[in-house]
């Protein structure tokens, strides 16, 4: 039984595209996440959101939205792809919303080409 | 300057040594974190921390709340701990903040 699941794991796509990938969790957790790897490695909070609130962080350009439909679901849409969107998206999640261990996805590697 | 700094940044062992990887992190914090990233690019929880000690296995997580450092140990490394070992805090925001990772390369 997979935790924390990711589709697709692979995305390549061409600049100005339109894209979503999916993240789903079957452990019951309330509080989902979604991360961006760049290119050296280095992991960095995109949002984190429960069923009250969305945190975003204030350097994630609004071409990524989250979407919820339910709490075990958390996906994420770009608009207009760039050539700097290209990294490996982590979805991730825990139980409550502060200090929790969390569960990491397998990750999506996106290429903009 | 980075909130949370690791060293070293790399790391390469012979089969058997003991390994420190040590993070030192700047701002308030609720809970730390220790990950792994496998080769393969999986990322998993080794241990979550806000005082003390941990250990599990062979693995042992420390932490120095009034100092802000914190050590992963690494007893009879082996191969299969080659890996990218991210420290990682939950801060004010409630968000991780990670570290740049340490890649540790453990030699038969």
């Amino acid at each position: 039984d997979t935790a924390v699941s990711q589709t697709p794991k692979y995305l390549v796509t061409q600049m100005g595209n339109d894209k979503s990938i999916k993240c789903e969790q079957n452990l019951g957790h309330d509080t989902m996440y979604w991360y961006k790897q760049d290119s050296k490695k280095f992991l960095k909070i995109m949002f984190s959101y429960n069923n009250k609130e969305l945190i975003i962080n204030e350097t994630v350009p609004n071409r990524f939205s989250p979407k919820s439909p339910d709490k075990a679901h958390l996906n994420l849409h770009i608009n207009s792809l760039e050539l700097g969107d290209s990294a490996v998206y982590f979805c991730a999640s825990s139980p409550g919303t502060s200090g929790r261990e969390q569960y990491f996805g397998p990750g999506t590697r996106l290429t903009v080409t | 300057k980075n909130e949370v700094e690791q060293s070293p940044q790399n790391l390469t062992a012979q089969e058997g040594e003991f390994i420190t990887i040590n993070c030192s992190y700047s701002v308030g914090i609720s809970a730390l974190h220790w990950l792994q990233q496998h080769p393969g690019g999986g990322i998993v929880s080794l241990f979550m921390l806000s005082s003390g000690k941990k250990k599990h296995g062979r693995l042992i997580a420390t932490i120095n709340i009034q100092e802000k450092h914190s050590s992963l140990h690494i007893t009879a490394s082996h191969p299969r701990d080659s890996a990218v070992y991210i420290c990682a805090v939950t801060g004010s925001a409630r968000q991780l903040t990670f570290g740049s990772g340490t890649q540790l390369t453990v030699l038969p």
